[in-house]
């Protein structure tokens, strides 16, 4: 089974700062991760897939890099709005999330 | 715009059989180009595919769950459904529904892949 492994599990950030959240696979899954966004109460929302490829209608401060078995998802600026909890998902192998990374007010 | 609904029971008794419904709208779930998923996530926790059908009625479920999962389809309705035996209170979760779509890779091989968009989702309690 594949495992998904977020970095950090909590990460406390200011708006305008660069945010960069982890996810590390425990073996290759190519290019094939999702990111999410959760905020309380809501269901995810697709960000990225295919590592790199904006949702449409996604912000473009939100942005994926990574293949094999290492991935970021990054925000240039941080925006109120974006102070939520992020999912990776592999579907490499069937589906798999990460456990996910608060982002919270500093 | 395609939405989709959770609806079923909010509490099921341990060793009974959960059974959910996803009403999807605006969209035909008899489309050839996605799956339909389910995902839960327990309170406080995260997420955890559950299993997805094609509107024939093939599906791929998580192996972790495959002995007690079944879910399937009804075109007509334009919904799908899950029922998951044997419940206990670890199945205790907000249910999702979504759409999945797949992937062709360079050999040809079929995989599933991100989920968009999902449901509202609906929490069921396993408890007596």
């Amino acid at each position: 089974d594949i495992q998904m492994t977020q970095s950090p599990s909590t990460l406390s950030a200011s708006v305008g700062d660069r945010v960069t959240i982890t996810c590390r696979a425990s073996q290759s899954i190519s290019s094939w991760l999702a990111w999410y966004q959760q905020k309380p109460g809501k269901a995810p929302k697709l960000l990225i897939y295919d590592a790199s490829s904006l949702e449409s209608g996604v912000p473009s401060r939100f942005s994926g890099s990574g293949s094999g078995t290492e991935f970021t998802l990054t925000i240039s600026s941080l925006q109120p709005d974006d102070f939520a909890t992020y999912y990776c998902q592999q579907y490499n192998s069937y589906s798999v999330f990460g456990q996910g990374t608060k982002v919270e007010i500093k | 715009q395609l939405q989709l609904q959770e609806s079923g029971p909010g509490l099921v008794k341990p060793s009974e059989t959960l059974s959910l419904t996803c009403t999807v709208s605006g969209g035909s779930i008899s489309s050839s180009s996605y799956y339909w998923g389910w995902i839960r996530q327990p309170p406080g926790k995260g997420l955890e595919w559950i299993g997805s059908i094609y509107y024939s009625g093939s599906t791929y479920y998580n192996p972790s769950l495959k002995s007690r999962v079944t879910i399937s389809v009804d075109t007509s309705k334009n919904q799908f459904s899950l029922k998951l035996s044997s419940v206990t209170a670890a199945d205790t979760a907000v249910y999702y529904c979504a759409r999945h779509s797949y992937y062709y890779d360079s050999s040809g091989y079929k995989g599933l892949s991100w989920f968009d968009p999902w449901g509202q989702g609906t929490l069921v309690t396993v408890s007596s």
